[in-house]
């Protein structure tokens, strides 16, 4: 089945350390996008990579960092920069021009402890 | 900047109700509009995608229309299920490129009650 796979589920991280979530999709999309979910606001976007070895900052950039060093996989890193992580975390791909319909995985909770 | 409003908030129906949820948005020149249903932990789910040439999108009982100049779209739910409970979600995107971001609004939390 062709699908967006993020794992995982739930992660815990210590005050002070760099976390990865992974995200891999099987749709060949060209573009992938990372977005923060809380409670009571929208989902913001944090970074968005529409080729391999290209991405740009979305709007709360800032303590994330990111790679795309392949077409399936876009991996986040939720740096010790980043003073409030704890967050649902949704990662979308889509096709780079056209209809642009965006397709989304299950999430990652990310708790800080 | 582009604003998106999703009234109500929340919303608790019996089941067997057709209800109406409304998504507006501040700037008229989007590309498409997507509706999406998020349930409880979950990630999003696809339900219907607007051209912004286009009027209505239906599948099954859920109808989507665009008004694109008024900068409303509204989802009907026909015959609704305990199983629709959920929280809905309505995003716009503004260009044809996948650089073109979606934004959201913050969702209305339907249930639906046997």
């Amino acid at each position: 089945d062709g699908g967006i796979t993020q794992s995982p589920k739930y992660l815990f991280r210590k005050e002070g350390q760099n976390v990865t979530l992974s995200c891999e999709q099987n749709l060949n999309h060209d573009a992938m996008y990372w977005y923060r979910q809380d409670p009571g606001q929208g989902l913001r976007l944090i970074y968005y990579s529409q080729i391999v070895n290209d991405f740009q900052k979305g709007d709360i950039a800032e303590g994330y960092s990111v790679s795309r060093e392949k077409k399936e996989s876009f991996p986040l890193t939720v740096t010790s920069a980043q003073k409030n992580p704890t967050a649902f975390y949704l990662c979308a791909s889509s096709i780079y021009v056209g209809p642009t319909e965006a397709f989304f995985g299950q999430g990652t909770r990310l708790t800080v402890v | 900047k582009q604003e998106v409003t999703q009234i109500p908030a929340a919303l608790s129906v019996p089941e067997g109700e057709n209800l109406v949820l409304n998504c507006s948005f501040t700037d008229s020149a989007i590309y498409n509009l997507q509706w999406f249903r998020q349930d409880p932990g979950k990630g999003l789910t696809s339900l219907l995608l607007i051209q912004s040439s286009q009027r209505e999108q239906t599948s099954g009982r859920l109808n989507a229309s665009l008004d694109k100049s008024s900068g409303r779209s509204t989802l009907y739910i026909a015959a609704s299920q305990p199983g629709d409970s959920a929280t809905y979600l309505c995003a716009v995107r503004r260009g044809e490129t996948s650089g073109s971001r979606l934004t959201f609004g913050e969702g209305t939390q339907l249930t639906v009650n046997p």
